[in-house]
């Protein structure tokens, strides 16, 4: 059973970088791409990006400039950055698998709350 | 990037009633459209994948259709456990989702 966490701080202060990791078990990061996907409160899904787990990395356009993901094998977990945060960035943030050779969402973490403020 | 229009953004319904949510991509998809259900404090669940294609475990009453640009999930009997948000997902390019039906009871 492929389970995912998603842990780090859930208060970020504003102008920071908040910083999340996945922890992975049941499967290995190998073949697949690994994602982040986040929700702001009682609004809808976005995609952040993704991560192959050899490396490669695609991200949303309208947080490309701001946004890293990067891999862990060793550890097998995945982590997201993203710099200069607002209020705008509150929101819940899932990590997910991708079902291998499509950006389908299969399996999810519980989600995080992540909350911008002073 | 594509954009998709989902509607209605909430839906009455009763247990036995047949719904209807809708998604109209800005582009075709080439089948490449999903559905999940997200119950709250929950993580989506992916229901249908390829348009039309269930989940396994995903009970029949769903189903998923298209007509050109405009995606459809159909819940024949709508069950208790129904009381949920479906979102629809593109997947031809950059993954993008619809905003959301939250479907309540009456």
């Amino acid at each position: 059973q492929v389970e995912l966490q998603e842990s780090g701080p859930g208060l970020v202060k504003p102008s920071e970088t908040l910083s999340l990791t996945c922890s992975v078990s049941g499967a290995s990061l190998t073949n697949y791409y690994w994602s982040w996907i986040r929700q702001p409160p009682g609004r809808g899904l976005e995609f952040i990006g993704h991560i192959y787990y050899s490396g490669g990395a695609s991200y949303n356009s309208s947080l490309k400039s701001r946004v890293i993901i990067s891999v862990d094998t060793s550890n097998n977990r995945f982590s997201i950055e993203l710099t200069s945060v607002t209020a705008a960035d509150t929101a819940v943030y899932f990590c997910a698998r991708l079902r291998a050779g499509t950006t389908l969402f299969e399996y999810w973490g519980q989600g995080t709350l992540v909350t911008v403020s002073s | 990037d594509i954009q998709m229009t989902q509607s209605p953004s909430s839906l009455s319904a009763s247990v036995g009633d047949r719904v209807t949510i809708t998604c109209r991509a800005s582009q075709g998809l080439n089948n490449a459209l999903a559905w999940y259900q997200q119950k709250p404090g929950k993580a989506p669940k992916l229901l249908i994948h390829a348009t039309s294609i269930l989940e396994s475990g995903v009970p029949s009453r769903f189903s998923g259709s298209a007509s050109g640009t405009e995606f459809t999930l159909t819940i024949a009997s709508l069950q208790p456990e129904d009381f949920a948000t479906y979102y629809c997902q593109q997947y031809h390019g950059g993954p993008t989702f619809g905003q959301g039906t939250k479907l309540e009871i009456k």
